[in-house]
């Protein structure tokens, strides 16, 4: 079965710190991995994507992820936190056989002036 | 740009009540549409999803519908709302090739 895990509930980072939010993913065929970003009380907001190509890829706000296709990974991460970042994030993965979107259950960041 | 429009923003309803919500979205066409509740602001889980004017799938069987009476427009509805349907919920549209999903402001709604 396909799936997407994002191991940790909630990733506290101190404001200047560079941040890393994880994700992993199991599917049949080649992925396209996404990340998401959910403000409170808002709608979910692309951050960017992995189709394929360079597998370093660089997204809204200053947000870059890394695929890792040996490790099944897609993290997320900025050089360097700021209070506005934190969010709720969201990994998620398709493939090229099945359109459907498989989520993780999602990551709380919160950055600490 | 393609913009995509949901409301109410907020709603409370008492039990037994029915529901509509709706859904527009400007600047394209013939996209996928979907709508997703969110329970507990967390995970997400795809309710009904629409690949043209009347084509409904559904993913939970469940006390709503969906139905799409417009190409770019996406109504979620109930006859007779439960206390467990309480939650947020979220309209979505992708391009058919791109698929990236796009999300709207979301509703929530409160059964009483």
């Amino acid at each position: 079965a396909q799936s997407v895990a994002q191991p940790e509930d909630q990733v506290n980072v101190a404001e200047g710190n560079p941040l890393t939010v994880k994700c992993t993913y199991s599917v049949s065929g080649n992925p396209y991995l996404f990340w998401y970003v959910q403000y409170p009380n808002r709608g979910l907001q692309f951050l960017l994507k992995y189709i394929t190509g360079d597998n370093l890829v660089k997204g809204s706000y200053g947000f870059e992820a890394e695929f890792n296709k040996s490790q099944t990974s897609f993290h997320l991460k900025k050089p360097s936190a700021l209070v506005s970042d934190s969010a709720l994030y969201f990994c998620a993965v398709r493939t090229d056989s099945n359109y459907q979107l498989i989520w993780g259950a999602g990551t709380k960041l919160i950055i600490k002036p | 740009s393609q913009t995509i429009h949901q409301w109410p923003a907020t709603l409370v309803q008492p039990v037994g009540s029915p529901l509509s919500l709706e859904c527009t979205v400007e600047g394209t066409s013939n996209p996928n549409l979907y709508w997703y509740r969110q329970a507990a602001g967390r995970g997400l889980q795809l309710l009904f999803y629409s690949v043209g004017i009347g084509q409904i799938s559904s993913e939970v069987p469940q006390n709503l519908s969906a139905s799409r009476p417009q190409d770019r427009q996406f109504i979620l509805s109930s006859k007779k709302l439960l206390l467990s349907d309480s939650g947020f919920y979220l309209c979505a549209w992708s391009e058919r090739v791109r698929n990236t999903i796009y999300f709207g402001e979301g509703s929530w709604l409160t059964v009483v």
